[in-house]
């Protein structure tokens, strides 16, 4: 069985700052993860994913996520927020192959000008 | 060149209607799934169907049947429409890469509204 908890529905934060959204997982096999990104009225879109290999993964628009197996976590960052990343932000966890994916509840990312 | 369509983009009805909402994915992909997104953005698998069979059934009301004429499409029908089905329902399509895992690709969503 898989899930994942998303530490916090709502992140604030200002123009230029950190960005920090957490993610723990649970999973029975070898997890697969992703954190996906949608802006208002629009679909999901893929930010980034872990398979196998390095463990520090660069996504799109300047965003990264560490896949930590001893703290089960897959927390994404930004050094320095911009007013576009306001968004929600979605983590998911797949065993691969016959397996759900399975995501997470959602952080709203609201950034400060 | 959309990758994943839906139609209709907003859908308002009345409590006890059918409707049907269509997804065409151009991408070439052998797996559809539909999500339902509620008001509280907690997004949850419906369906999964991989070359046209059903794969994934979620414990969902028999009123929503999923019917995938071609690998390309992805249609929901929901019968007797209820207040609590207002949502906004997205389609997805995925290729089984290396090892079996997929990236997703989201259609932009079908919001429906039930009066």
């Amino acid at each position: 069985a898989q899930s994942v908890t998303q530490l916090g529905s709502h992140v604030s934060v200002s123009e230029g700052a950190l960005v920090l959204l957490r993610c723990n997982y649970s999973s029975s096999v070898p997890p697969y993860l992703f954190w996906y990104v949608q802006y208002p009225n629009q679909g999901l879109q893929l930010l980034l994913k872990y398979t196998t290999g390095a463990t520090l993964v660069k996504g799109i628009n300047g965003f990264e996520a560490e896949f930590k197996k001893s703290e089960t976590s897959f927390h994404l960052t930004k050094p320095s927020a911009h007013m576009s990343d306001a968004a929600e932000y979605f983590c998911a966890v797949t065993g691969g192959g016959g397996f759900k994916t399975i995501f997470g509840a959602g952080t709203r990312l609201f950034v400060k000008a | 060149d959309t990758a994943v369509s839906q139609t209709p983009k907003y859908l308002v009805t009345q409590m006890g209607n059918d409707k049907s909402i269509k997804c065409e994915q151009n991408l070439g992909h052998d797996t559809m799934y539909w999500y339902k997104q509620d008001s509280k953005k907690f997004l949850k698998i419906m369906f999964s169907y991989n070359n046209k069979e059903l794969i994934i059934n979620e414990t969902v009301p028999n009123r929503f049947s999923p019917k995938s004429p071609d690998k390309a499409h992805l249609n929901l029908h929901i019968n007797s429409l209820e207040l609590g089905d207002s949502a906004v329902y997205f389609c997805a399509s995925s290729q089984e890469g290396q090892g079996g895992i997929e990236t997703q690709y989201f259609g932009p969503g079908t919001r429906l509204l039930v009066l």
